[in-house]
């Protein structure tokens, strides 16, 4: 099975800009979720999508938003973009998002913001 | 709300000792618990969780790790370490009494140094 695979793997923006991140799950797994890995707060989580709805949300501005696609394929934007969004943004999905769940995680996208 | 500790930022083991990596975490209700390993440049793998049921958990590459309840820990441990163990380690923790609301909640990870 193909593991889960997030594009583009590197983007360079500048502030004030905005940004659209993807995630294609692993196949047959409906949750996916998003958390931004910095090196001052480590990894923080964002939202988590589960049959095109948003189920939970983390501790992040309104600039953060996300959707699920009918497939289970996932996109998280950024508005406005500021420095400290410079991050690895990883997607994880699961089979159900039950708290039991394992979340496999792909290889992250790197945002630089200058 | 839940919250985990790795009070180690870095660990260094000689090649073929044991190895021990620390973590406790704080829940409301019940804990489920997950380490996950991070390669240079990668996204995090999965090693092992706890649910519920048997407190010694055994998961991928050898790794083992121990959960105890009244020492609130879930210490990952491997009998003889591999050079190619040297990654960054990060111990998670869902509370079955948030309901999921604040998804996984990392520990600052643990950088785990193999020497030959």
């Amino acid at each position: 099975k193909a593991g889960v695979t997030q594009t583009p793997r590197y983007l360079i923006k500048t502030r004030g800009q905005q940004v659209t991140l993807s995630c294609s799950p692993i196949s047959g797994h409906r949750s996916v979720s998003w958390y931004q890995q910095t090196p001052g707060q480590g990894l923080q989580f964002l939202f988590e999508y589960f049959s095109e709805t948003q189920r939970n949300k983390g501790n992040f501005p309104g600039r953060f938003s996300g959707r699920q696609f009918s497939n289970s394929r996932s996109e998280m934007n950024v508005s406005t973009l500021e420095l400290g969004d410079s991050a690895l943004y990883l997607c994880a999905s699961s089979v159900t998002g039950d708290l039991t769940d394992t979340q496999y995680f792909g290889p992250g996208t790197r945002l630089t913001v200058l | 709300a839940q919250s985990v500790a790795q009070p180690e930022d870095q660990v260094n083991v000689a090649e073929g000792n044991p190895l021990t990596v620390k973590c406790t975490y704080s829940v409301s209700g019940n804990p489920y618990l997950f380490w996950y390993v991070q390669y240079p440049n990668r996204g995090l793998q999965f090693l092992l969780k706890y649910i519920t049921g048997d407190n010694l958990v055994k998961g991928s590459y050898g790794f083992e790790a121990e959960f105890n309840k009244s020492q609130t820990s879930f210490h990952l441990k491997k009998p003889s370490a591999l050079v190619s163990d040297s990654a960054l380690y990060f111990c998670a923790v869902r509370d079955k009494a948030g309901g999921g609301a604040d998804g996984l909640t990392f520990g600052k990870g643990t950088h785990l140094i193999i020497q030959p």
